[in-house]
């Protein structure tokens, strides 16, 4: 069965310092979410890309994020300058089509910035 | 805005007896509704959804869930719980609208403790 998968599965780093975390969605999918879960709290939307351009970002999602779709398989999530409060697990999503397609859920990255 | 409850954070029921897990809802357009389950150190694993039709929609591992208009409720239930059924439920809700970009709201997340 087809699953999104997401590397690395653990990241320690400083403040300060750029993270790009990876994500490989489904292969025929065309719609691509990135979720956030602050330890205890609940999931959060961070941004939506479609058509190789953001559809919708959360008030989360400032300067120092960025998202790319380089090569057509891979979608990435860039902290620029992390900051002790970016500590979570970051999850991966994508679906078919809008409509009612199901999002499908990679493992996470749980990020920690010390 | 949207937004999604989960009023309890716990539930607690013996094996073998019916669970429900509570999620209400608020969205603009026609709710399109989703259940994902959370094990300890896991993803998030996909239960079941509405999106129109029957009110009643059975998913994975013998799960179901029955969509309320009038109550905005979408409750989470199984028939017999099993142990390893054990684990964080998140109810999910996104407006079903043309212009919605899929972004799912989900609750705070009720964790469920099936005892033997």
């Amino acid at each position: 069965e087809p699953e999104v998968t997401q590397t690395p599965s653990h990241q320690v780093t400083q403040m300060g310092q750029e993270v790009i975390l990876r994500c490989v969605p489904i292969s025929n999918h065309l719609y691509f979410y990135w979720y956030r879960q602050i330890l205890g709290q609940k999931v959060e939307f961070l941004v939506s890309f479609y058509n190789n351009e953001i559809s919708e970002k959360s008030e989360i999602f400032d300067d120092q994020f960025s998202v790319e779709r380089p090569d057509g398989s891979n979608f990435t999530l860039k902290i620029r300058s992390t900051k002790l409060e970016d500590s979570a697990m970051y999850f991966c999503a994508s679906n078919g089509a809008s409509g009612g397609e199901t999002q499908y859920f990679g493992p996470g990255t749980r990020l920690l910035v010390l | 805005a949207q937004s999604v409850a989960q009023p309890e954070d716990q539930v607690n029921v013996a094996e073998g007896n019916p669970l429900t897990v509570k999620c209400t809802y608020s969205v603009s357009g026609n709710p399109y509704l989703f259940w994902y389950v959370q094990y300890p150190n896991r993803g998030l694993q996909f239960l079941l959804k509405y999106i129109t039709g029957d009110n009643l929609v059975k998913g994975s591992y013998g799960f179901e869930a029955e969509f309320n208009k009038s109550q905005t409720s979408f409750h989470l239930k199984k028939p017999s719980a099993l142990v390893s059924d054990s684990a964080l439920y998140f109810c999910a809700v996104r407006d079903g609208g043309s212009s919605n970009t899929g972004k799912l709201i989900f609750g705070q997340g009720t964790t469920l403790q099936v005892k033997p």
